[in-house]
């Protein structure tokens, strides 16, 4: 089966930094991405890791881990309009399995 | 930009109806994709298409079923409406090359069943 975990809640203020942990089990990885949605909107693509590392894209980067099954979203220099869910997604074949996604309220 | 099209942003319809819900991309995708994205439960994957006339199951789809006639279309059917297929339906495309190609969803079609 395929189990993606995120946390259901966060809460930042604006101008600080904020981590959104993703703990992954699938049966098959062809790379986890990471999604922003506002609220009645689309998901929209933010992020893509398929090697151990950072990938870093302006305010927002991601952490991947294979070995531990693990990533995080990392988002610097908060601003009220980052207020949204964010997405954790993982490949296992050609489809894509999400996780419930992490509400993010920033904070004036 | 790639452009992803559902029919309908808001939709009722009757406990026992068939439902279709159409969706069309504008950028030659080869994979479709149909999620429900429900509140605490997040998108589950429905049913996908990587190809025309090609279908394969996701993780939920007892009570639904899919039609892939044209590349560009990919259309979901709830073959008898039930009240627990009340949701948010969205539809996504992506292309097949390597692992690193993002699905572009659609806006969504929320579909209440009375």
């Amino acid at each position: 089966g395929q189990n993606i975990d995120q946390p259901t809640e966060m809460t930042a203020t604006e101008g600080a930094i904020v981590q959104i942990n993703c703990t992954y089990q699938t049966s098959g990885f062809n790379g986890l991405f990471w999604y922003q949605q506002h609220a009645g909107e689309a998901p929209t693509f933010l992020s893509y890791n398929v090697l151990d590392g950072l990938e870093e894209k302006g305010r927002f980067s991601s952490f991947l881990s294979r070995s531990k099954g693990y990533s995080y979203l990392l988002l610097k220099e908060l601003q009220m309009k980052d207020s949204a869910s964010y997405l954790c997604a993982v490949k296992p074949g050609p489809d894509m399995r999400f996780g419930a996604g992490t509400r993010l309220t920033v904070k004036p | 930009d790639v452009k992803v099209t559902q029919s309908s942003r808001y939709l009722v319809k009757r406990t026992g109806e068939k439902v279709f819900l159409e969706c069309v991309q504008d950028m030659d995708h080869e994979n479709m994709f149909w999620y429900r994205q429900d509140p605490g439960l997040g998108l589950r994957l429905i049913y996908f298409s990587y190809d025309v006339k090609m279908k394969e199951k996701g993780d939920i789809p007892e009570g639904y079923s899919v039609s892939r006639e044209k590349k560009e279309r990919f259309s979901l059917i709830l073959e008898s409406a039930s009240t627990n297929q009340t949701s948010m339906y969205l539809c996504a495309s992506s292309l097949p090359r390597g692992g690193n190609q993002p699905q572009h969803f659609g806006d969504g079609t929320r579909l209440s069943i009375l």
